[in-house]
């Protein structure tokens, strides 16, 4: 079955300064990926997914995310961070039974 | 458009009471199912999935159960909560295909004392 891994439970940058949030997963075949985020007591929203086709690729709210095979991650990117950003980030991975694996989370707290 | 809807939106039970949860869906016609839990500090655990009225597929066994009585509705159960079935609820759905992107609702933080 495939899992994900998110090494960071927590992470601390200033407001301005870029982001990257680690993803690795583990799956035999391509694998559908996607990053979602969730602020304090609400459901979840999808910044970006992956399936096929260009390896970078571009979501909402400014964030981008990288598939690398060679290295079995997925990982989430913001030149510039703001003070909403602050959020609880989960990387999640598809597989072809109807089910997807999400990540233990990575928190982001954003200094002013 | 679409829109998911779950209640009730906090729950306080003792330990050993019944639980039912729902989620209804609208704006869309046989979308995949799934109920989710977020233990506190922890990520999403898959309870369980449905791709149509009574499939039930569980990934993770517990004294948690779920049912799907119509198209568009997905109810979480249990008989007798234990202290571990606290935390936070959340309902998604997808259209057909792992993937599609999961729509998720606003949640049910579950407190059983």
């Amino acid at each position: 079955a495939q899992s994900v891994t998110q090494p960071d439970i927590h992470i601390t940058v200033s407001e301005g300064a870029s982001l990257e949030l680690r993803c690795n997963y583990s799956y035999g075949a391509t694998p559908y990926l996607f990053w979602y985020v969730q602020s304090p007591g609400q459901g979840l929203q999808l910044l970006l997914k992956y399936f096929s086709g260009d390896t970078l690729v571009q979501g909402i709210k400014g964030f981008e995310a990288e598939f690398k095979r060679s290295q079995s991650s997925f990982n989430l990117r913001k030149p510039s961070v703001h003070w909403s950003d602050a959020a609880e980030y989960f990387c999640a991975v598809g597989a072809g039974n109807n089910d997807m694996r999400f990540g233990a989370g990575t928190r982001l707290t954003v200094k002013p | 458009s679409q829109t998911i809807h779950q209640w009730p939106a906090t729950l306080v039970q003792p330990v050993g009471s019944p639980l039912s949860l729902e989620c209804t869906v609208e704006g869309t016609s046989n979308p995949n199912l799934y109920w989710y839990r977020q233990a506190a500090g922890r990520g999403l655990q898959l309870l369980f999935y449905s791709v149509g009225i009574g499939q039930i597929s569980s990934e993770v066994p517990q004294n948690l159960s779920a049912s799907r009585p119509q198209d568009r509705q997905f109810i979480l159960s249990s008989k007798k909560l234990l202290l571990s079935d606290s935390g936070f609820y959340l309902c998604a759905w997808s259209v057909r295909g792992i993937q599609e992107t999961q729509y998720f609702g606003p949640g049910t933080r579950l407190l059983v004392l």
